[in-house]
């Protein structure tokens, strides 16, 4: 699987924007992005993910580079609920049987949202 | 629906001892998978599921057995305990196995934290 890159930690102040980069330099041509992220003391839940568009929901943004060698997640108006582990992470697409279906988690990285 | 639910929510076991930690998901998900996350670690892939009756080997496999009888539910046996298995264990669901398509989001459970002495 292709690795990913991230910092391993960032701040914000609330109300504020927030870019996560991500960078992702050996990417095939067919892998996704996809970002999760996770609170303190659950489990990982998703957040967005894109190929090589922009791609916006009610939770985020994600801004893919033009050589897709890396992508930004955008919290728009961070909260203190946004404080959490963000895991950007690679995925290639369906192909069939049984050796494909591996998320691969890295580091992720620890945003703080201060007040 | 109750998404993913995993039982216990804590357990500790004795070096040596077996058990099984439950997962099921209530979304008719055919793809089924169980992570460890160790202290201040991302998650690692243990064993995964396509679908009922088919599953395959994760990252770090040594030491569980997985088995899928039904769609719904996907166990995660530990055969001898070590203190290596401490850990938090998520088991997550798909409606198909991850690749780019809109409803490929794996969902997560809250978790198991198993202790071994």
């Amino acid at each position: 699987d292709a690795k990913t890159t991230q910092p391993n930690s960032m701040e914000s102040n609330e109300e504020e924007p927030v870019h996560l980069p991500c960078n992702h330099s050996t990417i095939s041509g067919t892998d996704y992005i996809h970002w999760y992220r996770q609170l303190p003391s659950q489990g990982p839940e998703y957040v967005i993910h894109g190929l090589t568009s922009n791609v916006n929901n009610r939770m985020a943004s994600l801004a893919i580079a033009e050589d897709r060698k890396s992508s930004t997640l955008i919290l728009h108006r961070a909260t203190l609920r946004d404080a959490a582990v963000y895991y950007c992470i690679l995925r290639g697409p369906r192909a069939g049987g049984t050796s494909y279906g591996k998320l691969t988690f890295g580091q992720g990285t620890i945003l703080t949202v201060h007040p | 629906n109750a998404g993913v639910t995993q039982t216990p929510k804590f357990q500790v076991l004795k070096t040596g001892q077996s058990m099984t930690l439950q997962c099921a998901q209530d979304m008719n998900h055919e793809y089924m998978s169980w992570y460890r996350q160790d202290p201040g670690m991302g998650l690692r892939l243990i064993h995964y599921s396509v679908g009922a009756g088919i599953t395959d080997q994760g990252e770090v496999p040594n030491g569980y057995n997985v088995s899928r009888s039904t769609t719904e539910d996907f166990p995660l046996r530990l055969l001898s305990a070590a203190p290596s298995q401490t850990s938090v264990y998520f088991c997550a669901s798909s409606l198909s196995p991850p690749s780019g398509t809109s409803w490929d989001t794996q969902y997560f459970g809250p978790g198991t934290r198993l202790t071994v002495l």
